[in-house]
């Protein structure tokens, strides 16, 4: 399987700050990753795919970078809707997820 | 709009079968753009992706949990089911539904909308 590892594992910020999430793959996935964003008691919620794509109806303030084994979501101006745990996952091979990080005020 | 809504005992034995549905409400699970899959995740940890299926029969298992799982998929009732055997307290977790969207795709392969999860507990 590939590994999915996740930096930092949790980090602390402030509303406004342009907060930057790693994602790095254990082998080439080429730009097979999304990213997920789950509040506590509820489900992940897609916000990027295939690397880079915003998926429908998420704040533009969200983008995502990257190819091969290391990427990045990137939260331009964090707003407290936004503090959250981000999970990135897979599709190149069978599906696997990060560890996820926790973004915290 | 699609939503997904997941059923079943919160509470299973050991060396039993945990079996849950998840209702399709929205569009119809025939489809034929639509797979749909099975996540978890045990209380305070991360995701772990079990299978997904298509209507037409197709499945595709996580090999780590392959020689326990059976995905199946009832157009009549425009539902999809997971079956779990031999079940451990290494299997609680909250089980979520989704829709494994572009499937074929490759690198545009999501989940783009999910059901709200249910917590499934392994003790006796």
């Amino acid at each position: 399987d590939i590994q999915m590892t996740q930096s930092p594992s949790s980090l602390s910020a402030s509303v406004g700050d342009r907060v930057t999430i790693t994602c790095r793959a254990s082998q080439s996935i080429s730009s097979s990753l999304n990213w997920y964003q789950q509040k506590p008691g509820n489900a992940p919620k897609l916000l990027i795919y295939a690397a880079s794509s915003l998926q429908n109806g998420v704040p533009s303030r969200f983008s995502g970078g990257g190819s091969g084994t290391d990427f990045t979501l990137t939260i331009n101006s964090l707003q407290p809707e936004d503090f959250a745990t981000y999970y990135c996952q897979q599709s190149s091979t069978t599906l696997t997820f990060g560890g996820g990080t926790k973004v915290e005020i | 709009q699609l939503q997904l809504q997941e059923s079943g005992p919160g509470l299973v034995k050991p060396s039993e079968t945990l079996s849950l549905t998840c209702t399709v409400s929205g569009d119809s699970i025939s489809s034929s753009f639509y797979y749909w899959g099975w996540i978890r995740q045990p209380p305070g940890k991360g995701l772990e992706w079990i299978g997904t299926t298509y209507y037409g029969g197709s499945t595709y298992y996580n090999p780590s949990l392959q020689s326990r799982v059976t995905i199946s998929v009832d157009t009549s009732k425009n539902q999809f089911s997971l079956k779990l055997t031999s079940v451990t307290a290494a299997d609680t977790a909250v089980y979520y539904c989704a829709r494994d969207y572009d499937f074929w795709s490759g690198p545009a392969r999501r989940f783009d909308c999910w059901g709200r999860g249910t917590l499934v507990a392994v003790s006796s």
